[in-house]
């Protein structure tokens, strides 16, 4: 069965730091790859996401993700952090095909940003 | 664009009645839309996998006579909690996926506490 692993539940960093939330997965062939944001009490917002090419991908806010196949990973990274961004993010994954394109996500990762 | 409209955003009903919970994409058209149910500081649970005309996929231990859902339209997926019990409050986050891709948008979620 598919399964998506953030190992982080929290993570903490400074304004102005960079910061990289993990993300691997378990899949029979590569999915699609998302990173959703969700503000407390709120839904969730599409950062960005892999179908397939380039594996570096550009999402929105400034955050980007880096495909590794050999790595089942999908990691996420932003080279400055503001406080806007203290959230919590979730990645999640879907068949190409079949599975009705269902996402599994992973348990999320608390971010906290430090003024 | 791709905007999904959930209502009520919160709801208070008492133990025994039923609510009904709307899902609306705005700007797109949504064959398939998915209901998720998510409990404090945890991650999303997909419940069902609603299609347009036709009768909802319900994922293992949900109780289809309990949550009700119709997919009346392309735009239009309603949730139905009958007889809600406390057990049953929670943060409850529809989706809707774009016909014309494989991404899926995210409605704000609508938070039901059942006294």
């Amino acid at each position: 069965a598919q399964s998506v692993t953030q190992p982080d539940i929290h993570i903490t960093v400074s304004e102005g730091a960079s910061l990289e939330l993990r993300c691997n997965y378990s899949y029979g062939a590569t999915p699609y790859l998302f990173w959703y944001v969700q503000s407390p009490g709120q839904g969730l917002q599409l950062l960005l996401k892999y179908f397939s090419g380039d594996t570096l991908v550009q999402g929105i806010k400034g955050f980007e993700a880096e495909f590794k196949r050999s790595q089942s990973s999908f990691n996420l990274r932003k080279p400055s952090v503001h406080w806007s961004d203290a959230a919590e993010y979730f990645c999640a994954v879907a068949p190409i095909t079949g599975g009705g394109n269902k996402l599994t996500f992973g348990t999320g990762t608390q971010l906290k940003v430090e003024l | 664009g791709a905007v999904v409209s959930q209502h009520p955003s919160r709801v208070i009903c008492k133990s025994g009645t039923s609510v009904k919970i709307e899902c609306r994409s705005l700007d797109f058209q949504a064959t398939t839309m998915f209901w998720y149910r998510q409990f404090p500081k945890q991650s999303l649970m997909l419940m069902a996998t609603s299609n347009e005309g036709s009768k909802a996929t319900y994922e293992q231990g949900v109780e289809k006579d309990k949550f009700l859902i119709n997919h009346a339209s392309l735009t239009l997926s309603t949730l139905t909690v009958t007889s809600a019990h406390p057990e049953d409050s929670s943060f409850y986050i529809c989706s809707a996926r774009d016909d014309r891709g494989e991404t899926q948008y995210f409605g704000p979620g609508t938070r039901l506490l059942v006294l």
